[in-house]
This record gives structure tokens, sequence and C-alpha cells, in this order.
């Protein structure tokens, strides 16, 4: 079986500051890891992935994410934030391997940005 | 490229009424998922589908739910009778058979009263 945790339900952070958004995983053998980002009334876009290689990888719109083997964690994190980032963000995990990639998904973690 | 097209966007139903969402994946894209996100939750997996066949229907409600993608193209999920805790969006999404990305469609948000 595969879980995410997503320890905060709200993040709140001032726009220009840099910003955390955590996710811890668990899954049988090596994992792929990605990051979602939900608009209200959007379906999920991509945001980025974790496959090898690199522990740190970055995507899009200025967003990054470091994977952590030892503590199974793979944050999201931005190191200036703005407005616009405000939305609900998905941490997800498969299997490498699997093939099939489907994705676990953590509860969500709802970012604001004030202004 | 176009995206993951879902239709219809809203239903309202009552329960016992039956309901079916309509999904269009990206052109070229084999694989087919269809998930349900409960307000204040991550998306679950109901099912996958690569091309016309079922990879993985064990979270799927069978005495309810139904799916199907008939020429490994568009893909049907049906829901009957409906029951008040159906209430959910359900999300389309698609993936060709040489990337790990999800596309997802926008959903259909689904209201049993």
């Amino acid at each position: 079986a595969q879980s995410v945790a997503q320890p905060e339900d709200q993040v709140n952070v001032a726009e220009g500051n840099p910003l955390t958004v955590k996710c811890t995983y668990s899954v049988s053998g090596n994992p792929y890891l990605f990051w979602y980002v939900q608009y209200p009334n959007r379906g999920l876009q991509f945001l980025l992935k974790y496959i090898t290689g690199d522990n740190l990888v970055k995507g899009s719109y200025g967003f990054e994410a470091e994977f952590n083997k030892s503590q199974t964690s793979f944050h999201l994190k931005k190191p200036s934030a703005l407005v616009s980032d405000s939305a609900l963000y998905f941490c997800a995990v498969t299997r490498r391997g699997a093939g099939s990639y489907q994705l676990t998904f953590g509860k969500g973690t709802k970012l604001s940005v004030i202004p | 490229e176009a995206g993951v097209a879902q239709s219809p966007r809203y239903k309202i139903i009552e329960k016992r009424q039956s309901v079916a969402f309509w999904c269009n994946p990206i052109s070229g894209h084999a694989t087919l998922y269809w998930y349900q996100q409960i307000l204040g939750q991550g998306p679950k997996l109901l099912i996958q589908f690569q091309n016309n066949g079922v990879v993985d229907d064990s979270q799927l409600p069978k005495d309810r739910f139904s799916a199907e993608r008939l020429k490994g193209v568009d893909s049907t999920l049906k829901i009957q009778p409906a029951k008040l805790e159906d209430s959910a969006v359900y999300l389309c999404a698609s993936r060709s058979i040489t990337n790990e990305k999800l596309f997802f469609g926008s959903g259909t948000q689904l209201s049993v009263l």
C-alpha cells in the first residue's frame, strides 16, 4: 500500500516570503513523487515530479521540491511567494516500476499568500 | 495541444437516480483514469484503463458504479443508483505510455440531494 501525508491543512505566507508545503510518503520500494496544483473549479495541474537523479527538482512557476529518502519527504518550496500562488496543492506518490502510475494523493494543503 | 475534456461540468440529481459522466482524453493517450474527489480530500482512484481494457478497478464500487472505454478513446462513468455520499468531483485523467505525467480534466461536480 502507498500513502501520502500532508500535515498542514492550510499554509499562510506573506507575498515575497519563501514558502514551504510539506509532504511525507510511504511506498514499498522506490517512489515516483509528484506535486499538483488545483485552482478553484479547475482540474489538477502538474507542477513537478521526482523520478530519479538529482534530489532537487525544479518545476513550473518557480516551484521546486526536494526529495529526502531518509525522511521519506518531498516538500514543495518557492523562494518568493506570489498572490497568484494561492491555491490547493496536492502531493502524490506511486511506486517506481509498477508501470501503472496509479497516483495516491494526499488530502491537500491550501496555500494562501497574503498581499 | 487540447486538454482532457469532461462533461457535464455540473450535475445535480436526487438519490436513487442515475447519472453518467463523459471524458475525452488527450489524443494518443492510451491510459485513462477516473478519480473521485470528495470535498476536503485528495483524489481517489476509481478505475484505470489501458486502451479499451481495464487495468485496475479494485476501488470501484461495482454494485453501483460502472465505466467503459469501448473504442479505447472516450470513456463514460455511470452511477446507478446514486447515494448521497457520491457527491464529489469526478476527475478524468490521461497519460501517454512514454510519460509519467497525468493530465487532468476540469472535472464534473456531482451533487446528490
